[in-house]
């Protein structure tokens, strides 16, 4: 089983839309999660942090379970500039190396 | 601003060339990171750092070195470059006690 897994996608959405991705891991040591955004051709951005309580930025909210060791990004009112490559992060076992999902892509179209 | 500088964004090497590639963070981290990204394979960390000559093998440091002489200098080495090692090379960094990495842009490496 790989560390961290996500469903590559692409999820395509109209605009307005609500969307969500998941992300497993298999290490039940891990404590720190993050979920970064990537755009074509650059290099990946911090999005936000992801705690136990959850984590509210404007249209994106954040959730971590650990019972069933997942994490979750919803976006809500999908824009057209969402439309990006969303990693998920989590660190290696008890260590601070991060590891990367292989991304989840979303296209929202008009 | 943080800043994550990697000294190209393009580089076209031949089989067989020694390879450096640069990486220059001004935020006095103590951690840096190489990582290689390629389609359907995503990030892969190749080697990692928490401190000035030190120096950890990630998943895939076959073919790769590197030197960390200075804090805020991480260096990425290919001994013989090959064909194989066309990528795109990441660096990141991050302060100690935490996995949020700040990301240089990148170098897209071609090796004919």
């Amino acid at each position: 089983r790989k560390e961290v897994e996500q469903d590559p996608g692409p999820f395509n959405v109209p605009e307005g839309a609500t969307v969500a991705f998941n992300c497993t891991y298999s290490n039940s040591a891990s404590q720190s999660f993050f979920w970064y955004r990537q755009d074509c051709r650059k290099e990946p951005k911090l999005l936000m942090s992801v705690y136990s309580s959850g984590n509210e930025d404007g249209r994106f909210t954040a959730q971590l379970n650990r019972a069933s060791q997942y994490i979750s990004l919803l976006i809500r009112d999908s824009k057209l500039s969402d439309s990006a490559t969303y990693l998920c992060v989590v660190n290696k076992g008890g260590s601070y190396i991060p590891t990367f999902g292989r991304g989840t892509s979303l296209i929202v179209h008009p | 601003d943080v800043k994550v500088t990697q000294s190209s964004r393009y580089l076209v090497k031949r089989t067989g060339e020694k390879v450096f590639l640069e990486c220059v963070q001004d935020m006095d981290h103590e951690n840096m990171f190489w990582y290689r990204q390629d389609p359907g394979l995503g990030l892969r960390l190749i080697y990692f750092s928490y401190d000035v000559k030190m120096k950890e093998k990630g998943d895939i440091p076959e073919g790769y070195s590197v030197s960390r002489e200075k804090k805020e200098r991480f260096s990425l080495i290919l001994e013989s470059a090959s064909t194989n090692q066309t990528s795109m090379y990441l660096c990141a960094s991050s302060h100690r006690g935490t996995i949020e990495a700040f990301f240089g842009q990148g170098t897209r490496l071609t090796v004919v």
